[in-house]
């Protein structure tokens, strides 16, 4: 069955320092992966996605993430970090066929200090 | 253009009472999802739509029952609401085919007493 994982429940940066969150997945075909970010209080917004092609896709707000095949990971990463973008963020694996449907982890919370 | 709308924000029931989320998306897409939010727990998929008139079930669907009348509407229906669940629910849609972005609705807070 499909899953994702995100090992890290709650995460503390400084603010200006680089971030790196992970999510490992597991799916049977080539997947669809997407990152979501969720403010307090708010939906969830699309930071990226990735179908096919260039492993490296660039986001909203300065995020990338990087698929990798022989890792089933798709990180989400920020050079720099600004106090805005403190939220929660979910991983996704699209579940393909006619439904889109999708399976989300269970989510990395994340802390900016000044 | 407003997107995917939710009809209440916040609810408090009692065990036992009834009520409907209504959700709304003016964007014309086929697909929509019911999904409900829990700490720990991620988003899991409630029931979903691929088209007017279409409903099947998601991961959790117990306890819940769903209707798309219209499009552009997909209702959320808890007949004898029980305190498990108390819980965020957002609605989502998307267009076909699979890979597409979901849009995400702002949330409604139910809790049951």
């Amino acid at each position: 069955a499909q899953s994702v994982t995100q090992p890290d429940i709650h995460i503390t940066v400084s603010e200006g320092a680089s971030l790196e969150l992970r999510c490992n997945y597991s799916y049977g075909a080539t997947p669809y992966l997407f990152w979501y970010v969720q403010s307090p209080g708010q939906g969830l917004q699309l930071l990226l996605k990735y179908f096919s092609g260039d492993t490296l896709v660039q986001g909203i707000k300065g995020f990338e993430a990087e698929f990798k095949r022989s890792q089933s990971s798709f990180n989400l990463r920020k050079p720099s970090v600004h106090w805005s973008d403190a939220a929660e963020y979910f991983c996704a694996v699209g579940h393909g066929g006619a439904t889109n449907k999708l399976i989300f982890g269970t989510g990395t919370l994340l802390a900016v200090q000044p | 253009n407003a997107g995917v709308t939710q009809t209440p924000k916040f609810r408090v029931l009692k065990t036992g009472q009834s009520m409907t989320l209504l959700c709304a998306q003016d964007m014309n897409h086929e697909y929509m999802y019911w999904y409900r939010q829990d700490p720990g727990m991620g988003l899991r998929l409630i029931h979903y739509s691929v088209g007017e008139g279409t409903t099947a079930k998601g991961e959790v669907p117990d306890g819940y029952n769903v209707s798309r009348l219209k499009k552009q509407n997909f209702l959320l229906g808890l007949e004898s609401a029980a305190p498990s669940q108390t819980s965020v629910y957002f609605c989502a849609s998307s267009y076909p085919p699979a890979g597409r972005e979901q849009f995400f609705g702002p949330g409604t807070r139910l809790t049951v007493l």
